[in-house]
């Protein structure tokens, strides 16, 4: 089977660093896919890594290392706007995403 | 706006009846995924279809069917419907089977809630 494990909560303040983690027991895994989700709405696409190492993208950066089954979404500059669930997923050779619980992060001032 | 269209936005029903939820993907995208998000839950995938044919199946129970025509959009069929279907179903679409990022653009989803 497949299984993603990351942090039910999270709570920063503006301007803030922060880290959510994602460790994940998977067969076919072809990579992490970090999505973002408010409240209710669409959740639309942040990251992804195939391969062992960082993917930076703005203020929002991606890592993996495919020996630890171990990911992370770093966020920078948090801003208010950033409060939001957001969800790693593994992705498997025929495209379709096996979704984590979720974390949820609010952003305080 | 993702380009992925799903209708209706919302659903109200009663126990034991059937409903159909329709997504249209964005243009030119082959693939289609059904999800389901219970309150406060992650989203579980449901099925994924690929030009056509279904490619993936998931946690989908039997009283659900889903379908993809010959013009790329899909339709989830839900039946006998029980108070645990109750959740947000979301439709997503991509460009490629497999590859690179494989983004998956989601639609807003239809809000299904059974009395």
């Amino acid at each position: 089977g497949q299984s993603l494990e990351q942090p039910s909560e999270v709570t920063a303040v503006e301007g803030a660093i922060v880290q959510i983690n994602c460790t994940y027991q998977t067969s076919g895994f072809y990579g992490l896919s970090w999505y973002q989700q408010h409240d209710g709405g669409a959740p639309t696409f942040l990251s992804y890594n195939a391969l062992d190492g960082l993917e930076e993208t703005g203020r929002f950066s991606s890592f993996l290392s495919r020996s630890d089954s171990y990911g992370y979404l770093l966020l920078q500059e948090l801003q208010m706007k950033d409060s939001a669930s957001y969800f790693c997923a593994v992705r498997d050779q025929g495209g379709k995403l096996i979704f984590g619980q979720g974390t949820e992060l609010s952003v305080k001032p | 706006d993702s380009g992925v269209t799903q209708t209706p936005k919302h659903l109200i029903t009663a126990t034991g009846q059937r409903v159909t939820l329709r997504c249209s993907p964005r243009s030119g995208d082959l693939s289609v995924y059904w999800y389901q998000q219970s309150l406060d839950q992650g989203l579980q995938f449901l099925i994924q279809y690929y030009n056509g044919e279904e490619r993936a199946k998931g946690n989908i129970l039997e009283r659900f069917s889903a379908q993809q025509f010959p013009d790329l959009h899909s339709e989830l069929n839900l039946s006998s419907l029980e108070l645990g279907d109750s959740a947000l179903y979301f439709c997503a679409s991509s460009a490629i089977n497999s590859g690179t990022n494989n983004e998956q653009f989601f639609g807003p989803g239809t809000r299904l809630t059974v009395l």
